[in-house]
């Protein structure tokens, strides 16, 4: 039963370079959710999607993109990495349903801790 | 704004010294508060949801109680395993439900 899986768990970027964050669930959830933590700050909101088909900007979207690719799988992308984006990076899932978060809590894959020199 | 503002920051036991972590909020309107534990390297484990003031839930050692303005996790009898860092979020109605996560409180229960 692995839950959330995000991949991959490390990584070291430069400047400028590119990549994509992968999260998947086998929960059959339907809302999933990017976050990321900071030392003496809480989780903070990146991005959301409350149903497959749809996302939309939480608290601090600026500097990224994301894909619903299907109701399993929620990217994260980062086109121009920025030292301000170190940080580690959680995704999240709860059941859900359509434009509401409900109140049920999240489920949290391990994290990937992203570093951009 | 919603605010969530955990204490102590950091919370040293010996174990079997029982003790409570704090969570006060300010969110209008309360859809419910969740408690999480995290381990080092890992993400946030569920604990507990409560949803209204006077509710009560309790897992092996812990015990969760909320009031109208904050939330206390009760530690009774802690053993080395509970080590851990407890995060505190509240749940508010809006645009998109908006959860705000506090800063927790990093426990270490010594032997």
């Amino acid at each position: 039963n692995a839950g959330v899986t995000q991949t991959p768990k490390f990584q070291v970027l430069k400047t400028g370079q590119s990549m994509t964050l992968q999260c998947a669930q086998d929960m059959n959830h339907n809302s999933m959710y990017w976050y990321r933590q900071d030392p003496g700050m809480g989780l903070r909101l990146i991005y959301y999607s409350a149903s497959e088909g749809t996302t939309d900007k939480g608290e601090v979207p600026n500097g990224y993109n994301v894909s619903r690719l299907n109701k399993r799988e929620f990217s994260l992308r980062l086109e121009s990495a920025a030292p301000s984006q170190t940080s580690v990076y959680f995704c999240a899932s709860t059941p859900g349903t359509s434009g509401l978060f409900s109140n049920q809590p999240q489920h949290f894959g391990d994290g990937t801790r992203l570093s951009i020199l | 704004e919603d605010q969530v503002t955990q204490s102590p920051e950091a919370l040293r036991l010996q174990e079997g010294e029982s003790s409570s972590l704090n969570c006060s909020y300010t969110v209008s309107g309360l859809r419910g508060l969740f408690w999480y534990r995290q381990d080092p390297g890992k993400g946030p484990e569920f604990l507990f949801t409560l949803y209204s003031a006077g509710e009560e839930k309790e897992k092996e050692r812990l015990k969760a109680t909320l009031t109208k303005k904050e939330s206390f996790l009760h530690i009774t009898a802690p053993k080395p395993e509970d080590s851990a860092t407890y995060l505190c979020a509240v749940q508010a109605p809006g645009g998109y439900q908006k959860v705000t996560f506090g800063t927790g409180t990093k426990l270490q229960v010594i032997p």
